[in-house]
């Protein structure tokens, strides 16, 4: 098992692109969800998705869209990046929502 | 709203010191608890985790009680190691309408000297 995968590692961007963080597992699991990571700020919750065809809103969700296709992929995208969406970006899938949760390794993205 | 607060880092040992690092929470109903460690470079693994009060979750020597009374679920080491130099997050996630979701301190960073 992979586990969950990220691409890309690192991204740079300039203000107003758009561009899409990929995510995968290949778990056969239901729950999957996307955070930020900021300095002194924890992690806070994007989107998440309690299977395919399924998403919501977690705390911080203006600025990025996403979509649940199939099981395993999970994708994140950046409408029109701004410099306040400079941060880690992790993804993560439990079985259900009620289990662990597993975290891909995060892509550090930076919008001058 | 949930919230957690963690004490405040960073903070430094010495091998075989003792470890504590403080996290209270504010939740309805009667969430379940985590500590969660991020290694340099890493993404976030899950350390221990409790479910009800006074419930004890421990793993790799580390230990963490769930007191209801006083909303906290501090983390604890006896002796501390250089390889667990990392970043800690303890965090929460409650049932209904937060199914699923975790809400996070903000960190706590570890660094342990040789």
């Amino acid at each position: 098992n992979a586990g969950v995968t990220q691409t890309p590692k690192f991204q740079v961007l300039k203000t107003g692109q758009s561009m899409t963080l990929q995510c995968a597992q290949d778990m056969n699991h239901e729950y999957m969800s996307w955070y930020r990571q900021d300095p002194g700020m924890g992690l806070r919750l994007i989107h998440y998705s309690v299977g395919a065809g399924i998403t919501d809103q977690g705390e911080v969700p203006n600025g990025y869209n996403v979509s649940r296709s199939t099981t395993e992929d999970f994708p994140l995208r950046l409408l029109s990046a701004a410099p306040s969406q400079t941060s880690v970006y992790f993804c993560a899938s439990s079985l259900n929502g009620g289990d662990e949760q597993f975290f891909g390794p995060g892509t550090r993205l930076t919008v001058l | 709203g949930n919230s957690v607060t963690q004490m405040e880092g960073p903070v430094t040992l010495s091998e075989e010191a003792f470890l504590t690092i403080n996290c209270t929470y504010t939740a309805t109903g009667y969430p379940s608890l985590f500590w969660y460690v991020q290694y340099p470079g890493e993404g976030l693994q899950l350390l221990l985790k409790a479910t009800k009060a006074d419930d004890k979750g421990s793993n790799k020597g580390f230990e963490a009680t769930y007191r209801k009374e006083t909303t906290s679920f501090h983390l604890e080491k006896g002796s501390v190691q250089v390889s667990d130099s990392a970043v800690y997050f303890c965090a929460l996630r409650s049932g209904g309408t937060s199914y699923g979701k975790l809400t996070f301190g903000q960190g706590t960073i570890l660094t342990v000297h040789p």
